[in-house]
């Protein structure tokens, strides 16, 4: 079947430096992507979303990139805080209805 | 309320027993969707309501696993004859409308089966 999966499942950035999380895709058909920030023992939280019909999209200190002809998909994070500190997954929305979620990588940030 | 709320937010119970797990979606949100955490894992869809429409229950791992929808807004999601490799945590999450600022995830309930 289809699925999400994340190139990397640790990944340890000094404070002050810029995170990039990969991920890659094996639905052509997804037209939506989510990337999610798990902190222990919480729920998944929202970051950012991108559709297909973009490439490149920037909210408050991250920046998600899509590259459809690899079917790859990354979050970067700019100047990283000790509070970044988290799982960080990609969803890929398959079809109209389920979200479909990678093993996730796990962010430490080294003071 | 303001978000997803789910309950219990732990519970321990013994091989064979059934469980009820609740979800209170954000209101005015017309999907809700379940989803089980394994330790360590990503996170494993189970079921998908939306608005009066058939629920996809295309996730659920067996016959013991059911779950409902009341008046569209809480959901009770069932295990009978819970079994060890139920353990987990199970989440709980609610959108507006796909594609619009992703999903709201409730913190979960972690079922111990003991």
């Amino acid at each position: 079947g289809e699925s999400v999966g994340l190139h990397l499942p640790t990944l340890s950035v000094q404070e002050g430096d810029n995170s990039i999380i990969n991920c890659a895709y094996s639905n052509s058909a997804s037209d939506y992507f989510i990337w999610y920030k798990q902190e222990s023992g919480k729920g998944p939280q929202f970051i950012i979303d991108i559709r297909s019909n973009m490439d490149k999209r920037q909210g408050q200190r991250v920046t998600v990139l899509l590259n459809k002809t690899v079917k790859h998909l990354s979050l970067q994070i700019a100047a990283t805080q000790p509070g970044d500190s988290a799982v960080y997954f990609c969803a890929e929305n398959e079809g109209a209805q389920k979200l479909v979620f990678g093993q996730g990588t796990r962010l430490t940030i080294n003071p | 309320g303001a978000g997803v709320s789910q309950s219990p937010s732990n519970k321990v119970t013994e091989k064979g027993k059934d469980v009820e797990l609740r979800c209170d979606p954000i209101s005015g949100h017309t999907a809700l969707y379940w989803y089980r955490q394994s330790l360590g894992q990503g996170l494993e869809f189970l079921i998908y309501f939306q608005g009066n429409s058939a629920p996809d229950k295309s996730g659920l791992p067996s016959d013991r696993f059911s779950a409902e929808r009341t008046g569209g807004s809480v959901s009770t999601l069932t295990i009978q004859r819970t079994q060890q490799e139920d353990s987990a945590v199970y989440l709980c999450a609610s959108s507006f409308h796909r594609g619009q600022g992703g999903y709201t995830f409730g913190s979960g309930t972690r079922l111990t089966v003991v």
